[in-house]
């Protein structure tokens, strides 16, 4: 069975401080794929960012840099210089082999950190 | 224009009552899902339907009906609701098949039992 762990329930920082979500997951696969979802007060899931397994390259994308390590299970997400924008609840989720789970792929969620920028 | 998108966005009924929610996606994909968020935040598949054709049924009362009448449309039917079935209600719509695929989620709908 897999699981996605997000132990940070809340997270309250001052605007322009840098913050970090923390995510670990567990799996028996070894190919699986990672994904951050944003869900701001307005209620929809936005999609952040996709990894496989395989891509162990950090990533960067403006003020959002993601970084994957096999070795402790983690794919922790990092907001830079933060906005009240950020603010909402963030979620990590992982998905199993298609080849190996066929008939039965999900996404399956970790619980969400709610991030509150505090202006 | 609306790439997932959900009606009604908010329902309030009484327990008993049977009530449908529909989904569309105007973005040509292959999958579509269900899910269904509770009061805290947790995120559940319901549903997935590849292509009309149901590929993930967890574990959900069969109340719980969902119908694709084509690649487009995945709506749910709920019949004799009860309280615990208050949540909000996600559909997602992805390219592929297989969840190597980002998801995109429609707007959601607030189902209140009362």
């Amino acid at each position: 069975a897999q699981k996605v762990t997000q132990a940070q329930t809340e997270i309250s920082v001052v605007e322009k401080e840098d913050v970090t979500l923390d995510c670990v997951y567990e799996t028996r696969d070894t190919t699986y794929y990672l994904f951050w979802y944003k869900q701001p007060p307005s209620g929809e899931l936005v999609f952040l960012i996709r990894r496989n397994s395989f891509d162990e390259q950090n990533e960067i994308s403006g003020r959002y840099s993601w970084n994957f390590q096999k070795s402790t299970s983690s794919f922790n997400f990092t907001i830079t210089a933060s906005q009240v924008v950020d603010s909402a609840v963030y979620f990590c989720a992982l998905s199993q082999d298609l080849i190996s789970n066929f008939g039965n792929e999900k996404l399956t969620f970790g619980t969400g950190t709610r991030l509150t920028i505090i202006p | 224009d609306t790439a997932v998108s959900q009606t009604p966005k908010y329902l309030v009924t009484q327990m008993g009552n049977d009530k449908s929610i529909k989904c569309e996606q105007n973005l040509g994909h292959d999958t579509m899902y269900w899910y269904k968020q509770d009061s805290k935040k947790f995120l559940k598949i319901m549903f997935s339907y590849n292509n009309k054709e149901l590929i993930i049924n967890e574990t959900v009362p069969n109340r719980f009906s969902p119908k694709s009448p084509d690649k487009a449309h995945l709506n749910l039917h709920i019949n004799s609701l009860e309280l615990g079935d208050s949540a909000v209600y996600f559909c997602a719509s992805s390219q592929g098949w297989g969840n190597s695929y980002e998801q995109y989620f429609g707007p959601g709908t607030r189902l209140t039992v009362t």
